[in-house]
């Protein structure tokens, strides 16, 4: 168990509908990334948060949009779903700091989201 | 960010020891190389990091020449729990800015 948690494991959806993804970061962690996996793909960095500010941005399509709360938990808003979108979305959550090695990223156990 | 190759997929035996090579050609000055493992519908898991030479922990070992252009990962006598996906990211970890990519990984077939 990483300490990283993510709701919900499972979502179906249909074309068209909009659906918000959540995760809680391990206690003391104020990074939060996003990642979308497809079948057979590897992961692909979405974006990342840090205290509340967006700090890095990868391959998110402007349909997809993210935040972190003041408790530090965040959420990806995934709108006018495809099927293409259909994939496993992990969240990490890692601990700020000057050195590499406080830098690793403990991943959540995924969301997994069908469009139908 | 740096672009790194590793090979798509492995066979070994257990008991054997894996080495697994990653490429990165345009490594900066502050990039760290680092590699995670990840078991089928589980998000990845660290393994090891490491900045030049050789790092060892419990699980692996991580070989960087002195150009750091590559890295190997090597897995001492591997066991049918170590099947998995390995991947080899390269990027800047500094001040809670952190902008690395995963790329395809290594998927690892350990067979009995």
């Amino acid at each position: 168990d990483s300490g990283v948690t993510q709701t919900p494991k499972h979502l179906i959806t249909a074309t068209g509908q909009r659906v918000t993804l959540r995760c809680s970061p391990r206690s003391g962690d104020l990074s939060v990334y996003w990642y979308q996996q497809s079948l057979d793909q590897g992961l692909q960095f979405l974006i990342q948060y840090y205290n509340g500010e967006e700090r890095a941005k990868g391959n998110i399509l402007e349909r997809f949009s993210a935040q972190q709360f003041p408790d530090l938990h965040s959420e990806l808003n995934l709108s006018s779903l495809e099927l293409g979108d259909s994939a496993l979305y992990f969240c990490a959550s890692s601990v700020a700091g000057g050195t590499a090695s406080y830098n690793e990223q403990f991943f959540g156990p995924g969301t997994r989201l069908t469009v139908l | 960010l740096a672009k790194t190759t590793q090979p798509i997929s492995m066979d070994s035996y257990e008991g054997q020891e894996v080495n697994i090579t990653c490429s990165h050609n345009n490594i900066a000055t502050n990039d760290y190389i680092t590699w995670y493992q990840q078991f089928p519908s589980q998000g990845p898991r660290f393994i090891i990091q490491g900045y030049k030479t050789k790092v060892t922990n419990e699980v692996a070992s991580l070989f960087i020449p002195a150009d750091r252009k590559s890295s190997t990962l090597s897995l001492p006598r591997v066991s049918l729990s170590d099947t998995a996906v390995y991947y080899c990211l390269v990027g800047v970890f500094s001040g809670g800015y952190q902008k690395v990519t995963f790329g395809t990984g290594t998927k690892l077939q350990v067979i009995p």
